[in-house]
């Protein structure tokens, strides 16, 4: 298995524009958990679903973020419109919806927004 | 949200066991403890988790304490490539969510 995969690596772009972020689970699971990292804030849960639904979206910052899975094996996590305090490197991980089961992290998405 | 205690930084040496510590202040009976390891500019890595006895597998040993309110992570020869943050965090119960803390930054000295 390959693995979570994330694109793109590394993105840069100018305040005001649309990012869109994506992933692809490990095939098999069924739960999806999106984080965003900062020096200042260390790892935080944006949002995570379980079998396609949200389940908690409590960690999204604010309305211009928004987060998808349009089908078992993929999301996207869009920001519109991007701001500087969004830089970050965004992850996403993917799990079975059984307690305990370990999360496997993709390598993350470096967002800078200049 | 659950919250874990871990010092800031520890240090340790190369082919030497090392032991994390980890603090479950709030921890319900039935939250599992995870512990995940983050090298420089990578996603966090799932180490190891457990939730009453302890658990050994081929990169560590979880030891959990009969209250259940602290953990410690076992490695028993640690490496310069051990070296890394390392994140105590528990699977709170009917949320399966994990929050992380800011974790333990292990130096390995050779």
């Amino acid at each position: 298995d390959a693995g979570v995969i994330q694109s793109p690596r590394h993105e840069v772009t100018e305040m005001g524009q649309e990012v869109t972020l994506r992933c692809k689970l490990i095939s098999g699971h069924n739960s999806l958990f999106w984080y965003r990292q900062t020096m200042m804030r260390g790892l935080e849960l944006l949002i995570y679903f379980n079998n396609n639904v949200p389940i908690d979206d409590s960690g999204m910052p604010e309305d211009r973020f928004s987060a998808k899975m349009p089908n078992a094996s993929f999301s996207t996590l869009k920001i519109q419109p991007s701001e500087p305090r969004d830089s970050a490197v965004y992850f996403c991980a993917s799990s079975f919806r059984v307690r305990g089961y370990g999360y496997t992290f993709g390598s993350g998405t470096r967002l800078t927004v200049v | 949200d659950a919250k874990t205690t871990q010092p800031n930084s520890m240090e340790s040496n190369e082919e030497e066991p090392v032991h994390l510590p980890c603090n479950h202040s709030t921890i319900s009976g039935t939250d599992y403890i995870h512990w995940y390891r983050q090298l420089p500019s990578q996603g966090p890595e799932y180490v190891i988790h457990g939730l009453t006895s302890n658990v050994n597998n081929r990169m560590a040993s979880l030891a959990i304490a009969e209250d259940r309110k602290s953990s410690t992570l076992i490695l028993h020869r640690a490496t310069l490539r051990d070296a890394a943050v390392y994140y105590c965090t528990e699977a709170v119960q009917g949320a399966q969510k994990l929050v992380f803390g800011q974790g333990t930054r292990l130096t390995i000295n050779p």
